[in-house]
């Protein structure tokens, strides 16, 4: 079946630190990946996306890279802050039929000062 | 208007209760969605309305009916619910035309008693 899975979390880090959160994908077709955002108490944002192999997918500093020959996509990000930490959710939408998001598990990042 | 708006923020109801939930949104957007959240788990997608025809049902209890009334306008009405079903219940709109960018509400935490 097609499914998204993250690492186990959390994942804590001192401020300034540098941030991978893994993810990976099984699929059929090329489907379209993202990364969500969730703070406390709020619902879900879009923090950044790709929709074909090789794209790069960036905002607010994170990264992201559609990795089809590992079917991968990690995200990154080079100095985390506190305001950082949240849920962070990949995500992927198949090309054709369902056109509906399926999430991954989630991963909960703590930035420390 | 970039925002979700979703009534009430918590809501508390017994077994024999019926209660509804409510979404709005004014970013003219044709695809609204209602999600299902248990605490440290990712969403599961519970139905989808598409230019306000239901789309999509993932095998949802009928204890559980969403209602489209207009564009912009989606609840989800509750009866004879169970404990199970304590959860946070996200409402999500898109503009439609893949359902990749979702835009979600800050939820209502239900609890069941």
């Amino acid at each position: 079946g097609n499914s998204v899975t993250q690492m186990e979390g959390p994942v804590t880090l001192s401020e300034e630190a540098f941030l991978t959160i893994n993810c990976t994908y099984t699929a059929t077709g090329y489907p379209s990946l993202f990364w969500y955002v969730q703070y406390p108490g709020e619902g879900l944002q879009l923090l950044l996306k790709a929709t074909k192999a090789d794209d790069k997918g960036s905002n607010k500093g994170f990264e992201a890279t559609y990795r089809k020959e590992t079917t991968s996509f990690h995200l990154e990000k080079g100095s985390v802050q506190v305001s950082d930490s949240a849920v962070y959710f990949c995500a992927l939408i198949w090309d054709t039929g369902r056109r509906a998001l399926t999430f991954g598990s989630g991963t909960r990042l703590q930035v420390q000062p | 208007d970039t925002e979700v708006t979703q009534t009430p923020k918590h809501l508390v109801m017994g077994m024999t209760n019926k209660k509804s939930l409510k979404c709005e949104q004014h970013m003219g957007h044709r695809a609204m969605y209602w999600y299902k959240q248990k605490a440290k788990k990712p969403p599961e997608l519970m139905f989808v309305y598409s230019y306000e025809k239901l789309s999509i049902n993932e095998s949802v209890p009928s204890r559980f009916s969403p209602e489209c009334p207009n564009s912009s306008l989606l609840n989800l009405h509750l009866h004879a619910l169970q404990p199970e079903d304590s959860a946070l219940y996200l409402c999500a709109s898109s503009d439609g035309q893949g359902g990749e960018k979702l835009f979600f509400g800050s939820g209502t935490q239900l609890s069941v008693l």
